[in-house]
């Protein structure tokens, strides 16, 4: 069972970049297949995708986030990341890292909470 | 962008069933998926492509979608079923649609 861990900073401050690794194990990322995904939920809310990477590192964004977002790909450590620039208190969040797949994500790391504040 | 509507909450007695609908134009016409999240942890999915369920999700869960509404049925509920759930839709455009979730509240 593919195994999924996010880490990176938990406290930004405003108008800085947010930037979070997700670590894949129990699966290999060049393998092909999925695609690899952010989504992130802010305090009490719903689920809100920011972006998948395929191993062929096209990217989707988010539209309302996109001018904003980086996502890449790193095989040879087996981890893909994202980039989240000119962050406010409204990207406080708890953010997910998940593997997925034809149209949904199958599995999904633990979550990360991220805190914008100065 | 593509919108889908859940009902904020349902609540169901132990042992009853469940209906939680996800409202969206021409939502047959696309795939839909449901997870379910407990507090503090991360979504499961539990029905993908309508109506299969991923290996280890209990048959009580099933799914449809016809016309403008998908709906996530969960039979003979019990208590370790509440939770919120969430349908997600993926919109022919590259995007990738959550619904704002329902509470499911066993009574």
């Amino acid at each position: 069972q593919v195994r999924l861990q996010e880490s990176g900073p938990r406290l930004v401050k405003p108008s800085q970049t947010l930037s979070l690794t997700c670590t894949v194990s129990r699966a290999f990322i060049s393998s092909g297949g999925y695609y690899w995904g952010w989504i992130r939920q802010h305090p009490g809310k719903g689920l809100e995708w920011i972006g998948n990477i395929y191993v062929s590192e096209s990217t989707f964004y988010n539209p309302s986030l996109k001018s904003r977002s980086t996502i890449s790909v790193d095989t040879s450590n087996n981890q893909f990341s994202l980039n989240l620039t000119s962050v406010t208190a409204a990207d406080t969040a708890l953010y997910f890292c998940a593997r997925g797949r034809t149209g949904c994500f199958e599995s999904w790391g633990q979550g990360t909470l991220v805190t914008v504040s100065s | 962008s593509y919108v889908l509507i859940q009902p904020p909450s349902v609540s169901v007695a132990p042992g009853k069933t469940a209906r939680v609908t996800c409202g969206g134009d021409s939502i047959g016409s696309l795939t839909v998926h449901w997870y379910q999240q407990k507090p503090g942890q991360a979504p499961v999915l539990v029905i993908s492509f309508d109506k299969d369920r991923p290996s280890g999700i209990p048959e009580r869960f099933s799914g449809s979608n016809s016309g403008n509404t998908a709906a996530l049925t969960i039979s003979r509920v019990e208590a370790g079923d509440e939770a919120d759930y969430y349908c997600q839709v993926w919109d022919g455009s590259g995007n990738y649609v959550f619904g704002p979730g329902t509470k499911v509240t066993v009574l």
